[in-house]
């Protein structure tokens, strides 16, 4: 089947700005993750879903930056006044109940001018 | 917390030979998982092989083996006859056991194969 999607591939925005990126987990995936991958270090941990709730919090790094998943499927992450700070690649996976096996997506590459 | 560790930035090897990856973490969890992830210029990040703690026998795929040296707090990748389309970023990851999670990624190590 379709691996996990992330929409867009590429972002560029201004400072200040607010984006929204978007996360489709593989079909029947009921957990789902978001990284943020700064150049030239690993991806770094910012929120996981079971369902619809968000079951860890702890990555996000201010209350600018804010996710939802209303329907249990598709997330999207919120950015809002964006900083040059913010620039980075954003994962997107989701696994089954097994620990660990996370498929990731392509990611979105954030630039925040 | 975890913390995982890849001190190589780089590593080059030649096309046909093997190249090993290292890998430390430290932890006060007894019970993990252990991945190695590859990340080719795509982005994708993709499991390449993964170790549960709970097991002495190091895991293997094809080409690829680790050494897992869990008093140590050790992971190792090591890739024989590498192959050009092993060019990529290696990234090792830890995740303690219990539904879903988080992943911990060490900074990452590039290695270039050589033709």
């Amino acid at each position: 089947g379709a691996g996990v999607s992330q929409t867009p591939s590429n972002k560029v925005t201004e400072k200040g700005k607010y984006v929204e990126l978007r996360c489709d987990p593989i079909s029947g995936h009921t957990a789902l993750y978001w990284y943020r991958q700064s150049l030239g270090q690993g991806p770094e941990f910012l929120i996981y879903f079971q369902g619809t709730g968000a079951a860890d919090d702890s990555g996000l790094p201010n209350d600018r930056f804010f996710a939802v998943r209303p329907e249990g499927s598709v997330s999207t992450l919120k950015i809002q006044r964006t900083e040059r700070g913010d620039s980075a690649v954003y994962l997107c996976a989701s696994s089954l109940a097994t620990p660990g096996e996370q498929y990731f997506g392509p990611g979105t590459r954030l630039t925040v001018t | 917390a975890q913390t995982v560790t890849q001190s190589q930035p780089e590593m080059s090897v030649q096309e046909a030979e093997t190249v090993t990856l290292s890998c430390t973490y430290d932890t006060s969890e007894n019970n993990y998982y252990l991945f190695w992830y590859k990340q080719p210029p795509s982005r994708q990040m993709i499991l390449v092989i993964r170790q549960e703690a709970y097991k002495q026998q190091n895991a293997t795929e094809n080409r690829f083996s680790v050494n897992f040296q869990k008093a140590a707090k050790s992971f190792s990748l090591k890739i024989s006859d590498s192959q050009l389309g092993d060019t990529a970023m290696y990234f090792c990851a830890f995740i303690r056991t219990g539904a879903n999670s988080k992943l911990t990624f060490g900074k990452g190590i590039t290695l270039s194969v050589r033709p």
